[in-house]
């Protein structure tokens, strides 16, 4: 059981350029989830989605995209990556409709540098 | 708006002690706590959660966590540290009745190192 999967692991971008962040997951749940991990300043929501084809702004939106076209699926676009996009970003997902369970479980991460 | 203070950057205790990561929140209804743990370059792991009933709930790895809803604190506890309890933990909350993670609000992390 793979549970959430993202890619790349790591990644160095020069200033403007464009990347996407793949997040997959196997647990055929409902919300998925994008944050961003920078030091002080724990776990801050980027974008969500309640289920396929659904998504919506989390509390630091600004100069990323997301599309959930696929269940599986939850994929974040910089459009034109800027230094303080250097970060660790997570994918995570949640609610399962056949048990109930809500938990979020989170990807390994991926480690961000604009230079 | 709701919040999640922990206090300590970082805790240091000797393996074989009790050990206490401190959480404080803030919540306009009634809530719904998390203790996550993060191990180098990994995510997140849910340790527990405290949604109703017993103030005092067990998780993973020996890990439990007392809701104190006069101080409204939710520390996370182990009665005996050991060295691979070492990693960040963080602290999570958010009103039981607004939905999914996507109102979870999470602190800043506490780092415990557990010295042999």
């Amino acid at each position: 059981n793979a549970g959430v999967t993202q890619t790349p692991k790591f990644r160095v971008l020069k200033t403007g350029q464009s990347m996407t962040l793949l997040c997959a997951q196997d647990m055929n749940h409902e919300y998925m989830y994008w944050y961003r991990q920078d030091p002080g300043m724990g776990l801050r929501l980027i974008h969500y989605s309640v289920g396929e084809g659904t998504t919506a702004k989390g509390e630091v939106p600004d100069g990323y995209n997301v599309s959930r076209l696929k269940k599986q699926n939850f994929l974040l676009g910089l459009e034109s990556a800027a230094p303080s996009q250097t970060s660790v970003y997570f994918c995570a997902s949640s609610y399962d409709i056949t048990t109930m369970n809500t938990e979020a479980f989170f990807g390994q991460g991926t480690r961000l540098t604009v230079v | 708006a709701q919040s999640v203070a922990q206090p300590e950057d970082q805790v240091n205790v000797a393996e074989g002690n009790p050990l206490t990561v401190k959480c404080t929140y803030s919540v306009s209804g009634n809530p719904y706590l998390f203790w996550y743990v993060q191990y180098p370059n990994r995510g997140l792991q849910f340790l527990l959660k405290y949604i109703t009933g017993d103030n005092l709930v067990k998780g993973s790895y020996g890990f439990e966590a007392e809701f104190n809803k006069s101080q409204t604190s939710f520390h996370l506890k182990k009665p005996s540290a050991l060295v691979s309890d070492s990693a960040l933990y963080f602290c999570a909350v958010r009103d039981l009745n607004s939905g999914g993670y996507q109102k979870v609000t999470f602190g800043t992390g506490t780092k415990l190192q557990v010295i042999p």
